[in-house]
């Protein structure tokens, strides 16, 4: 199976900071990446998928980049509805669906 | 639009097995392209893929539990069905089904709330 790996763990920001939270595949995937954000008792919600495409929806602050083994999920500028944790999860059609161990993104 | 929902049971006990449903509307899964997936998040960690259903019923197994697990689909009720045998504590988890989005790759696009199934004697 593919590995994911996802650096932070954790992130402390305020609202209005550019937070930045990378996603590594153990092999590459191309652009086979999506990107979930998870609330506490919540289910994942679709962000970002085939790594930069923006889910209908979703505000423009966040915005996804990369290909091959190395991806980045960026958000422009932190609002209060962000505070969340994020997931990276790789759909290369030759293996099983994996995903990252996650990201928390809590208030400074 | 686009609903799913988990239903089974709260509580079992170790050995026994799981049965979870999957109640959906929105779309058919006798549609071409249409795909069913399981997840499952034990309390505090990571989403864990499980199985997939396609429409033509197709079907695939995450790796590390592919032999205790079941995926199957009633189309005419629109429903998926996953069992998992011989349950333990460490099953201890949400268990959410998912649609994948038609076309687009196996990403999910719509998520159930989930259905928290707890393993304990």
């Amino acid at each position: 199976d593919i590995q994911m790996t996802q650096s932070p763990s954790t992130l402390s920001a305020s609202v209005g900071d550019r937070v930045t939270i990378t996603c590594r595949a153990s092999q590459s995937i191309s652009r086979w990446l999506a990107w979930y954000q998870q609330k506490p008792g919540k289910a994942p919600k679709l962000l970002i998928y085939t790594a930069s495409n923006l889910e209908n929806g979703v505000p423009s602050r966040f915005s996804g980049s990369g290909s091959g083994t190395e991806f980045t999920l960026t958000i422009s500028s932190l609002q209060p509805d962000d505070f969340a944790t994020y997931y990276c999860q790789q759909y290369n059609s030759y293996s099983p669906i994996t995903f990252g161990p996650g990201t928390k993104v809590d208030i400074k | 639009q686009v609903t799913l929902k988990e239903s089974g049971p709260a509580l079992v006990k170790p050995t026994q097995t799981l049965t979870l449903t999957c109640t959906f509307s929105g779309f058919s899964l006798n549609t071409s392209g249409m795909r069913v997936s399981w997840i499952r998040q034990p309390p505090g960690k990571a989403l864990e893929w499980l199985a997939r259903i396609d429409w033509d019923d197709d079907k695939f197994y995450g790796t590390s539990l592919k032999t205790r697990l079941t995926i199957s689909k009633d189309t005419s009720k629109n429903q998926v069905v996953l069992t998992m045998t011989n349950m333990d504590p460490v099953d201890t988890a949400t268990y959410y089904c998912a649609r994948i989005r038609p076309y687009g790759g196996y990403y999910f696009d719509y998520w159930g709330q989930g259905t928290l199934v707890t393993v304990s004697s």
